[in-house]
């Protein structure tokens, strides 16, 4: 059964860091890019971050790009996002995600995690 | 590449045929995807390439269109259905995903 389980999801204030993790089984991780997808309360899906199966190439969401970046341990199956200089815009669920379906050229998500809650206030 | 789903929100019966449309800013090709999303779960993919249903998503829903244009569709709307949908291109970074259609009982 494939599993996708994030952690480390609090509340920091303005200004402050984060590390959010997810632990991967399941599937073969090292095989697969990987995301970060969020979801502002009461909002709609915000793609963040994108990351190769070898971690050399990355792709950021404009207005993170700077402050957050993504990497990954194929040895742990594990993604992680550091995110720095946290701003109240980046209140959301955070949920990992793996584009492992293949169709036409494209990967699509059809692996979620269950999401992690960051909260960014004072 | 922005886009536009409408309608934002739907009031529909069981049984209705329902349509939601996807609109992008720039031409996409078929790289797109219709996702379902309930309350406190995360999404899940229902139809990717535009048109391609998932194994296991019943066969009333559907995906078309190419380009700029795409819909999903419900041909019979049923109580498990209520939910909200969301497209996203995959046509180029940043990706995108539309605003979400909220589709509710009437």
């Amino acid at each position: 059964e494939v599993q996708l389980v994030e952690s480390g999801g609090d509340w920091v204030q303005p200004g402050g860091s984060l590390r959010i993790s997810c632990a991967a089984s399941g599937f073969t991780f090292s095989n697969y890019w990987m995301s970060w997808v969020r979801q502002t309360p009461g909002k709609g899906l915000e793609w963040v971050a994108n990351i190769k199966q070898d971690g050399s190439e990355k792709y950021y969401l404009d207005s993170v790009k700077g402050r957050v970046t993504i990497s990954r341990d194929n040895a742990k199956s594990s993604l992680y996002l550091q995110m720095n200089s946290l701003r109240a815009e980046d209140t959301a669920v955070y949920y990992c995600a793996c584009p492992h379906y293949y169709e036409s050229g494209r990967f699509y998500v059809d692996y979620w995690g269950q999401g992690t809650p960051v909260t960014v206030s004072s | 590449i922005q886009l536009t789903q409408s309608p934002s929100s739907l009031s529909a019966s069981v049984g209705d045929r329902v349509t939601i449309t996807c609109r992008a800013s720039q031409a996409i090709s078929s790289y797109l995807a219709w996702y379902q999303q309930k309350p406190g779960k995360a999404p899940k993919l229902l139809i990717s390439a535009a048109s391609t249903l998932q194994s296991g998503v019943p066969s009333r829903f559907s995906g078309s269109g190419s380009g700029t244009d795409f819909t999903l569709t419900i041909s019979s709307l049923q109580p498990e259905d209520f939910a909200t949908y969301y497209c996203e291109q995959l046509n180029s970074y940043p990706l995108t995903f539309g605003g979400g259609t909220k589709v509710e009982i009437k």
